[in-house]
């Protein structure tokens, strides 16, 4: 398969919790993308890497998420003490310019 | 900033012809996307638009006026699996030509 990948799919935690999320961004596409969509809403910009240089980061993303991006292939992001208003669907996305995006299957947050 | 507005949801009957509408505000506009969301999926690009005028692409069309800051998504021949969700996006000056800015997406129901 050569799309964009996430993993894990499906993520329950407890407020509190620290959760890791990991992207694989189609092999040849230099750039990744960080969105967060909750319910009835479109996908939020959290993030922005060109290789591995992290470009641009929202406002959304406050100091208790960050993201990594180490030898400009796969990027995780993590979040500490998750807390419930983090529950969303965290889609990856990747693209080889500046063109159409590629999204990757999403991650499904549930803090309890 | 950047603001986009399109119907919350439409519905229309298989085999007819629907139109999506989309409304942006954005500083030095540098293109416009659709894309494809069905409940619990990653969106899935349909269509890019930087120029005026029509892309046509099988079934679905999308039309671009950069003066008027309109959008539209043409789906034709409409089929029940068409039923999704469709996202509008917009990639400007104001956000480093990078990320997309998504507006919350037209819920279309396609009936038998």
């Amino acid at each position: 398969d050569t799309g964009v990948s996430q993993d894990p799919r499906h993520k329950i935690t407890k407020r509190g919790q620290n959760v890791t999320f990991r992207c694989d961004p189609i092999s040849e596409h230099n750039r990744l993308y960080w969105y967060r969509q909750t319910l009835g809403q479109g996908p939020e910009f959290l993030t922005y890497f060109q290789n591995e240089a992290q470009l641009e980061k929202s406002r959304l993303l406050s100091d208790r998420f960050s993201a990594e991006r180490p030898k400009g292939s796969f990027s995780t992001l993590e979040i500490q003490r998750t807390e419930q208003g983090d529950s969303a669907m965290y889609l990856c996305a990747s693209s080889p310019e500046a063109d159409e995006q590629y999204f990757g299957p999403g991650t499904r947050l549930t803090v309890t | 900033g950047q603001n986009i507005d399109q119907p919350t949801e439409m519905t229309a009957t298989e085999g007819a012809i629907v139109q999506i509408n989309c409304t942006y505000q954005t500083s030095g506009f540098n293109g416009l996307f659709w894309y494809q969301q069905h409940a619990g999926e990653a969106p899935t690009f349909l269509s890019y638009n930087v120029l005026d005028g029509l892309e046509e692409k099988g079934r679905f069309s999308s039309f671009l006026s950069r003066s008027k800051g309109y959008s539209y998504l043409l789906l034709k021949e409409l089929q029940m699996k068409d039923s999704a969700s469709y996202l509008c996006a917009v990639r400007g000056r104001s956000t480093g030509f990078q990320k997309l800015v998504f507006g919350t997406g037209t819920r279309l129901l396609v009936s038998p």
